[in-house]
């Protein structure tokens, strides 16, 4: 079965860096794309970005973008978020999702959508001095 | 502030349906997935496109797009569905904003 394993809770001061791993198994990893979200403490979900494993293409939230770096590792079906510059604010939890994009032509309108299909556990950010 | 709006929480009695809407303009264009997430653990997905339940989902859920807005129903509300429920959907720039998540009580 599909299973997203992600790595161990983080401690970073303000400033630092942290990089957040999420290993697939149960599927082609390169055949679908990552998405990253968070929850911050007794908040709602908040979408960070998306990698495709195929092309590497990625897109950001613009609350990360200059900060965020997401990569893939095809050869161990690993995605990673390395996030920089950490605020207070980053302290969350960020779960790693397998994606994948459907067109829907059953209707009289034809849409695209997103499926996050599988989550990793979690791993929880923490941000203090 | 988010780009779709849903409702923050809503309560409903044990056995009867329950409506749980989420508005944006992205609505018009692309369909929306919808996730459960219980207290403590990750979400899971409950919904996504037109109508598309995932396997293991039961067909108590369902879902419907009308215009800006999509909606997931439950017929027949089961104590285990309590819990947060998020949409998410395409935007015009290509990101993929959540909701701000609807509690849902189950009476």
């Amino acid at each position: 079965q599909v299973q997203l394993v992600q790595s161990g809770r983080e401690a970073k001061k303000p400033g630092a860096s942290v990089k957040v791993s999420c290993r697939a198994s149960g599927y082609t990893f390169s055949h679908f794309g990552i998405t990253w979200v968070r929850q911050a403490p007794g908040q709602g979900l908040e979408w960070v970005g998306w990698i495709s494993a195929y092309s590497g293409d990625t897109s950001y939230a613009q609350k990360v973008q200059g900060r965020a770096t997401m990569t893939t590792d095809t050869s161990t079906s690993t995605a990673y978020l390395d996030l920089r510059g950490l605020r207070s604010d980053d302290t969350a939890v960020y779960y790693c999702a397998k994606s994948q994009d459907y067109f829907d032509t059953s209707g009289p309108s034809p849409k695209g959508f997103r499926r996050l299909e599988a989550w990793g556990q979690g791993t929880l950010v923490t941000v203090s001095s | 502030s988010s780009e779709l709006t849903q409702d923050p929480a809503v309560s409903v009695a044990l056995g009867q349906t329950v409506r749980m809407t989420c508005q944006g303009d992205s609505l018009r264009n692309y369909y929306a997935s919808w996730y459960q997430q219980k207290p403590g653990q990750a979400p899971v997905l409950v919904m996504s496109g037109k109508n598309n339940r995932p396997s293991g989902i039961p067909d108590r859920f369902s879902g419907s797009t009308s215009g800006n807005t999509a909606s997931l129903t439950i017929t027949g509300a089961q104590a285990e569905d309590e819990g947060d429920y998020y949409c998410n959907c395409r935007d015009g720039s290509g990101h993929h904003p959540f909701g701000g998540g609807t509690k849902l009580t189950v009476l």
